[in-house]
């Protein structure tokens, strides 16, 4: 079955310990995404890479990073966790850009809490 | 920056027509995208515009004018589980891989 995966789904931690959440495609997607979700506010784009490799800056970048070592995996790094990164966190993927009309294919989100 | 504005809430009733309106102010445009995002869940993708008009997709349809950076999302024969928000996302023309997201319409469908 094609989909996206991420991993933990839900996780509490501490402010301070490092983090790390999975996400994982089996589509051979080049495209890979990632966003956050606060109530009332629509999804804002941490990162998300091309391919193997690269990547860029969305809109929020600050207190994340991430890696592509390769194709079907971009995992989401929180290197010192605090309270202001709570939020629900989705992975997308998206075959390639070519055209620029291929739709986003979400993870099932991961809902993180940092006390 | 970019600016993408929604109207927050909608109510509707079963089998009514309901309109979703999305403006944007970008400093680019390379496509208008409309997802369902039902509570608790991950976005799932309804449409996709890169040029002016109407898309048509059974139920729903989506227009666009890049001229007045305007689109609406057009829902007809609403049912129950139509009940969701509906996200409108732009992607950036000046950077392929940004995209933009509005807060977000929730629609509430009623009997």
């Amino acid at each position: 079955e094609a989909q996206v995966t991420q991993n933990p789904r839900y996780l509490i931690t501490v402010t301070g310990k490092k983090l790390t959440v999975t996400c994982s495609q089996n589509m051979n997607h080049e495209y890979m995404s990632w966003y956050r979700q606060d109530p009332g506010l629509g999804l804002r784009q941490i990162y998300y890479s091309m391919n193997v490799e690269v990547t860029d800056k969305g809109d929020v970048p600050e207190g994340y990073k991430v890696s592509r070592k390769e194709k079907r995996n971009f995992p989401l790094i929180l290197e010192s966790p605090s309270p202001n990164q709570t939020s629900l966190y989705f992975c997308a993927s998206t075959p390639t850009l070519a055209g620029g009309g291929d739709t986003q294919y979400f993870g099932p989100g991961t809902r993180l809490t940092v006390l | 920056g970019q600016n993408i504005d929604q109207p927050t809430e909608m109510t509707a009733t079963e089998g009514a027509i309901v309109q979703i309106n999305c403006t944007y102010q970008t400093s680019g445009f390379n496509g208008l995208f409309w997802y369902q995002q039902h509570a608790g869940e991950a976005p799932t993708f309804l449409s996709y515009n890169v040029l002016d008009g109407l898309e048509e997709k059974g139920r729903f349809s989506s227009f666009l004018s890049r001229s007045k950076g305007y689109s609406y999302l057009l829902l007809k024969e609403l049912q129950m589980k139509d009940s969701a928000s509906y996200l409108c996302a732009v992607r950036i023309n000046t950077n392929a891989g940004k995209s933009t997201f509005g807060d977000g319409t929730t629609l509430t469908v009623k009997p």
